[in-house]
């Protein structure tokens, strides 16, 4: 199975300012790689797929980009809905395999 | 708009199967494919298996064994089955629309094992 490695954790940040969360694949994926946002009371949301396209609704703020087995999901300019939970999903080849998450918080 | 809900057992014994359902509306579950993942305790995620439109599934091989996933198109509805669940299944488990990425989820559902 592919792992994935993800990282920071934990992340701590303020309103307006830009984070970087970082996806690392144990081999290649090409550029299948998606981003999910968990928050508390609501769905799973779909944010990037193919490591850099943005689902329908996903604001323009987020960015995802990489290749092979290096990954970034960018989020400028925070708005105080962005706090949430972030993983990643290779979706590369069976079984899809998910990245470990990361807490984004306010500071 | 497409939503999803897992319905069933909170806790279930060691040894036993686990059993859920996910109840589609908005959308037929003879389109796409339609798929089960879990979190554990500590937040790691396991994506479980599918079934397609057609009614062919395709499982983790690391529950190949134990697990079934089938429908019911009637109802709009696809299931879970695990057989043999230990204390490593308690999980919230999520039922989702898929196609290689997972578009639409349910709320999920947690499942304690315990005795």
């Amino acid at each position: 199975d592919v792992q994935m490695t993800q990282s920071p954790s934990y992340l701590a940040a303020s309103p307006g300012e830009s984070v970087s969360i970082s996806c690392k694949a144990s081999k290649s994926i090409n550029t299948y790689l998606a981003w999910y946002q968990e928050k508390p009371g609501k769905t799973n949301k779909l944010l990037i797929y193919s490591g850099s396209t943005l689902q329908s609704g996903t604001p323009s703020r987020f960015s995802g980009s990489g290749s092979g087995t290096d990954f970034t999901l960018t989020i400028r300019s925070l708005e105080p809905e962005d706090f949430a939970v972030y993983y990643c999903q290779q979706h590369n080849e069976y079984p899809f395999t998910f990245g470990s998450g990361t807490k984004l918080e306010i500071k | 708009e497409v939503q999803l809900q897992e319905s069933g057992p909170g806790l279930v014994k060691p040894s036993q199967s686990l059993s859920l359902t996910c109840s589609v509306t908005g959308y037929s579950i003879t389109s796409n494919y339609w798929g089960w993942i879990r979190k554990f305790p500590g937040n790691k995620m396991e994506w479980m298996g599918y079934i397609s439109y057609s009614g062919s599934t395709s499982y983790n091989p690391s529950l190949k064994s134990r697990i079934s996933i089938t429908r019911d198109t009637s109802k709009n509805q696809f299931f879970l089955q695990l057989n043999s669940v230990t204390t490593e299944d308690t999980a919230t488990y999520y039922c989702a629309r898929f196609y290689y990425v997972m578009d639409a989820w349910g709320q999920g559902a947690s499942v304690t094992v315990s005795s």
